[in-house]
């Protein structure tokens, strides 16, 4: 099946912890992103990263990490979370990073901060 | 910046009902247009996609066509039914954005059967 797969799909931890979200693509695209959808839908990007390397890197807290091990994965970590990271992680890849091509998404991982 | 308005946070139709979704756009350059639906439980998905190429999308029933005089995208469907319940993001893409979605807040679409 080729698709865009997330782990995990819910993640319950509580404020400083440290938590990462794995992204695997099998659609063979070269570039792939990180969105935030918070709780009223409002998506926005955070990242994206073109064969493995960084292109876009929003206003995001320094606590949010990318890490892309090779052009099919893109993981994020967040160390010390707090109360407004609450929200769904949506990862997603499209073929190359030019402004025709589709943008496939994953079913995202809803991160809740106690 | 680039920037998208959906002002409609939620639309409630029955079904066979003719269904608009109002979407306004700014941009300094030339965009590509999405409209995105996205289900309970799942990622958004394309629904349609315009360039400056092409005024006009079309897919399952849905239309939306690029008027670059009132830079609208608006949404359309002659008869929805209850199985088109979900989130419609409108979208654009640019040069200047380097590929990054930018989205509008979304609209809520609820049909009663």
């Amino acid at each position: 099946e080729t698709a865009v797969f997330q782990t995990p799909n819910y993640h319950v931890t509580q404020v400083g912890n440290e938590v990462s979200f794995n992204c695997k693509q099998t659609l063979g695209h070269d570039t792939m992103y990180w969105y935030k959808q918070d709780s009223k839908k409002l998506l926005k990007i955070m990242f994206s990263y073109n064969n493995k390397q960084l292109i876009v890197n929003e206003t995001v807290p320094r606590r949010f990490s990318p890490q892309s091990s090779d052009k099919a994965h893109l993981n994020l970590r967040i160390k010390s979370v707090e109360p407004e990271d609450s929200a769904v992680y949506l990862c997603a890849s499209s073929p190359d990073w030019g402004n025709y091509a589709e943008q496939f998404f994953g079913p995202g991982t809803r991160l809740t901060v106690l | 910046g680039d920037s998208v308005t959906q002002k409609q946070g939620q639309v409630t139709l029955s079904e066979d009902d003719f269904l608009f979704i109002n979407c306004t756009y700014s941009t300094t350059t030339y965009p590509t247009l999405f409209w995105y639906v996205q289900y309970p439980g799942q990622g958004p998905q394309l629904l349609l996609k315009v360039t400056t190429a092409n005024n006009k999308g079309i897919s399952r029933g849905f239309e939306a066509t690029y008027d670059k005089g009132t830079t609208s995208f608006h949404l359309q469907k002659a008869s929805v039914q209850e199985s088109d319940s979900a989130v419609y993001f409108c979208a654009l893409v640019s040069n200047y954005n380097q590929g990054k979605l930018i989205f509008g807040q979304g609209t809520k679409l609820s049909i009663k059967p």
